[in-house]
């Protein structure tokens, strides 16, 4: 029963262009909602999160957008650089109970 | 000065065997969690441990025993070690008590365990 799914496994853009990560739910009791970015043999680490009270939070390049009714949100990368490059966690909590994670997406920057 | 660190990186062993992977946190924070990453790369939280009380048991083979002989070190003792336990192990942690997502957590570098 995946809660939070990403349902492309990779993606590819252009250096300098928008790159958009996609993230679904299904239990419309998620308040919270993190991007944790994931380089090879590394741990994840924060990104940018959102509080379903919002419907957007910007931090320089990064961007998320959420749509409830949709259950839905998205991570928007302006302008793509190289160091982007990597897979992105999208993450879930109800309550500031734990967190749900999906299963990723790799973004490859091509230069 | 790594914040989170998990050793071995690696760990290869048989079937059967015991074998621990240990977790030190430098953050000075209070919250230290055990993560599964399976074959189709999701992330499970197994444990998760608030000043050495245990708060989080997730659904796991009580083969798994979790140890925190301080709020800098959580490990991870598995038992009779299964083909299905082959995955990567991270170790994270937080400031606060909070499990949850409203907390930013420090991951490890992973654990990638292999059985035979």
């Amino acid at each position: 029963d995946q809660q939070v799914k990403q349902n492309s496994p990779s993606l590819s853009v252009q250096e300098g262009r928008i790159s958009i990560l996609n993230c679904d739910y299904t239990n419309s009791m998620f308040d919270y909602f993190l991007w944790y970015k994931k380089y090879p043999a590394e741990g994840p680490t924060f990104l940018i999160s959102i509080s379903s009270i919002k419907d957007k939070n910007e931090d320089g390049r990064f961007t998320v957008f959420l749509n409830k009714s949709a259950k839905h949100l998205s991570l928007h990368i302006v302008p793509s650089q190289p160091g982007d490059s990597a897979v992105y966690f999208c993450a879930a909590s109800v309550s500031n109970y734990q967190l749900i994670w999906g299963a990723g997406t790799k973004l490859i920057i091509k230069p | 000065d790594t914040a989170v660190s998990q050793t071995p990186k690696y760990l290869v062993t048989q079937m059967g065997n015991d074998k621990s992977i240990k977790c030190e946190q430098n953050l000075g924070h209070d919250t230290m969690y055990w993560y599964k990453q399976d074959s189709k790369k999701f992330l499970k939280i197994m444990f998760s441990y608030n000043n050495k009380e245990l708060i989080i048991n997730e659904t796991v083979p009580n083969r798994f025993s979790p140890k925190s002989p301080d709020k800098a070190h959580l490990n991870l003792h598995i038992n009779s070690l299964e083909l299905g336990d082959s995955a990567v192990y991270f170790c994270a942690s937080s400031q606060y008590r909070l499990a949850g997502g409203q907390e930013t957590q420090y991951f490890g570098p992973g654990t990638r365990l292999l059985v035979l």
